[in-house]
């Protein structure tokens, strides 16, 4: 099977404009979920997507929201770009029936805003 | 509230040695799942082990085992025989509970970077 793909993989924005980033999860897996990275604050989660619903949202501020399609990819958008949103976004899948599994990890995009 | 502790900033280790890397977890729920992932400076995530709080036995995944004490919430990560491509960060996690039960939402320390030597 074809692991987790993200796109882009680089992207470099200046403050004040939006991003989307995508993500198509391993074939069969339902749930998606998004994370940060950066050095100063790790990793964080972001929210989950399960079935085209928003299952778990994180303590981020409304400029970041997502969506999820029928085919199961997900899009994250961030609006209104800050210095602070450069990171890498990771997504990360796993088949959330009957219960959580593993979660599985796509390449991630790093984001650069400047 | 669930809380990963990774005390070892960085390590280094010779080539074909075995390493411990750290993990302490905080909870108050009977039920979780505690995870080990490897990233490389290319920066995706790779799953290597998953221990379940119920799990009788250590879990172990070829080089990698998960030496799992419960009763001193640690879940320590066992690489026997480093190879040099073994030479990344290390993070543990586990699984968040909320009132539904297991959720998707990983907690993540904040990461051992381990360095092989040959």
């Amino acid at each position: 099977k074809a692991g987790v793909t993200q796109t882009p993989r680089y992207l470099i924005k200046t403050r004040g404009q939006q991003v989307t980033l995508s993500c198509s999860p391993i074939s069969g897996h339902r749930s998606v979920s998004w994370y940060q990275q950066t050095p100063g604050q790790g990793l964080q989660f972001l929210f989950e997507y399960f079935s085209e619903t928003q299952r778990n949202k994180g303590n981020f501020p409304g400029r970041f929201s997502g969506r999820q399609f029928s085919n199961s990819r997900s899009e994250m958008n961030v609006s209104t770009l800050e210095l602070g949103d450069s990171a890498l976004y990771l997504c990360a899948s796993s088949d959330r029936t009957p219960s959580p599994e593993t979660q599985y990890f796509g390449p991630g995009t790093r984001l650069l805003v400047l | 509230a669930q809380k990963i502790t990774q005390t070892q900033p960085g390590m280094f280790v010779q080539e074909k040695e075995a390493v411990t890397l750290d993990c302490t977890y905080d909870t108050s729920d009977p039920s979780y799942g505690l995870f080990w992932y490897k990233q490389p400076s290319s920066g995706e995530m790779i799953f290597l082990i998953y221990q379940g709080s119920y799990d009788q036995q250590n879990a172990t995944e070829g080089r990698y085992s998960l030496n799992f004490q419960k009763a001193r919430k640690s879940a320590n990560l066992v690489i026997s025989a480093s190879q040099l491509g073994d030479s990344a960060m290390y993070f543990c996690a586990m699984r968040e509970y909320d009132y539904g039960g297991a959720t998707n939402k990983l907690i993540f320390g904040t990461g051992t970077l381990l360095a092989v030597q040959p």
